[in-house]
């Protein structure tokens, strides 16, 4: 079945690096742009970045522009997200999400399927 | 940028109470917006896209409606599967994504 794994949380201290994961299963990875999304404790979901099918374009949003990395390694079907320079605001657990639709017109009208998420916790 | 105001922020209600959430956008986004469900230690679930349309698998008793800059989300009758922070999402400023602050539901 359709499935996203994510992996590579973990604790870190401020201003240091980590890279997590995306596994996906189940659906043709290659022909969908994908996303991550973030949930910090006691707040809500908030969009951090996106990739084209192709890795050809990438959004972020601008509390994480210039430091995290999105990008993906369709042999793999494995998506990423480099995270540089880390923040203790930047601590929450992190899914990986697809568009519905593929290719390069894709105008997507939801987010699925998610994964289940993995915790960072930025900590001195 | 488009921001997305959920209210109420927390509902307190009892099992088969008709709920409504409502989602209103800072400008015009057609009929792009989704509702996801979530629960603590789960992944984000799809309930409603396109405004209106009903995911495959979800129960009928949820139901979305709205264009433009408002928006609602009514479940019929709360079962108790129900009891999940529900968050709106727009889609309109595609690639750049936003989601409402979330809706807290819990049982009275």
């Amino acid at each position: 079945q359709v499935q996203l794994v994510e992996s590579g949380g973990g604790v870190v201290q401020p201003g240091r690096s980590l890279r997590l994961s995306c596994a996906a299963s189940g659906f043709t990875f290659s022909g969908y742009g994908m996303h991550w999304v973030r949930q910090a404790p006691g707040k809500g979901l908030e969009w951090v970045a996106v990739i084209w099918y192709d890795g050809s374009e990438k959004y972020y949003a601008d509390s994480v522009k210039g430091r995290f990395t999105i990008s993906r390694d369709n042999s793999r079907n494995t998506l990423y997200l480099q995270m540089n320079s880390l923040r203790v605001e930047d601590t929450a657990v992190y899914y990986c999400a697809s568009n519905d639709c593929s290719g390069g017109s894709c105008y997507p009208k939801r987010l699925d399927p998610w994964g289940q998420g993995t915790l960072v916790t930025v900590s001195s | 940028d488009i921001q997305l105001t959920q209210s109420p922020s927390f509902l307190s209600a009892s099992v088969e109470d008709r709920v409504t959430i409502t989602c209103r956008a800072s400008q015009d986004i057609g009929s792009y917006l989704a509702w996801y469900q979530h629960k603590p230690g789960k992944a984000p679930k799809l309930l409603i896209y396109a405004a209106s349309t009903l995911q495959s698998g979800v129960p009928s008793r949820f139901s979305g409606s709205g264009s433009g800059t408002e928006f609602t989300l009514t479940i019929s009758s709360l079962q108790p599967d129900d009891f999940a922070t529900y968050y709106c999402q727009q889609l309109n400023s595609y690639p750049l994504l936003t989601f409402g602050g979330g809706t807290k539901v819990e049982i009275k």
